[in-house]
């Protein structure tokens, strides 16, 4: 089955630019929307943004101006990068699979399929 | 922006209670609403889709229900392994995928 798994730095220095890569394994990546969502410490969840495997993109309007993300179907993964971090942006990263379930012939998207998360700390 | 918001944010249940678990939008979302649980140190999982679909490989004990602005997530009789945190979330907008607060279940 479908399993994604999250890479990155761990440990950055504040106004850095944050790089997670997510990468595909157990099936293609065309085809569907990914999703970044972030969780701080004992918070809730947010989502970052998702992009489709043409390139087509959405950022959470919060975090629009520092949010870049990028796809590479070659290597069946997608990229998160946000700029100028602060401690703020300190959280648990998660890629996620996002498909159109069907219920009464209409379709509605969920995120079925989950990275493990990985770790971003901030600090100076 | 659409707010979601969940109610209780915690509770305590005994093993074979039944749980109801309230989600709130500040605007009609029809029935674009997703129900993920999540334990500690986990991701979230996909319990229900559409306000009431139940994900494939999802315990029947779990339904939701609701439409327009107000949705509930039931636990006909809670397991051991339900204790965790339940999230909603609205699919509606494509400019903001907001999940609610979180509801903790915890033993009683």
């Amino acid at each position: 089955q479908v399993q994604l798994q999250e890479s990155g730095p761990g440990l950055m220095k504040p106004s850095e630019t944050l790089s997670l890569t997510c990468t595909v394994s157990g099936g293609s990546i065309s085809g569907y929307y990914w999703s970044w969502i972030r969780q701080s410490a004992g918070k809730g969840l947010e989502w970052i943004g998702r992009i489709y495997t043409s390139g087509n993109t959405r950022y959470n309007p919060s975090l629009k101006s520092r949010v870049t993300m990028s796809v590479d179907t070659a290597k069946n993964q997608f990229s998160l990068k946000l700029t100028t971090v602060t401690a703020a942006d300190t959280a648990v990263y998660y890629c996620a699979r996002e498909v159109p379930l069907t219920r009464d012939n209409y379709y509605y998207y969920a995120m079925d399929v989950w990275g493990q998360g990985t770790t971003v700390i901030v600090s100076s | 922006d659409i707010q979601m918001t969940q109610s209780p944010s915690s509770l305590s249940a005994s093993v074979g209670d039944r749980v109801t678990i309230t989600c709130r939008a500040s605007q009609s979302i029809i029935i674009y609403l997703n129900w993920y649980q999540q334990k500690p140190g986990k991701p979230p999982k996909l319990l229900i889709y559409a306000a009431s679909s139940l994900q494939t490989g999802v315990a029947s004990r779990f339904s939701g229900s609701g439409s327009g602005t107000d949705f509930t997530l039931t636990i006909s009789s809670l397991q051991p392994e339900d204790f965790a945190t339940y999230y909603c979330q609205q699919s509606y907008s494509n400019y903001g995928y907001i999940f609610g607060q979180g509801t903790k279940v915890e033993i009683k």
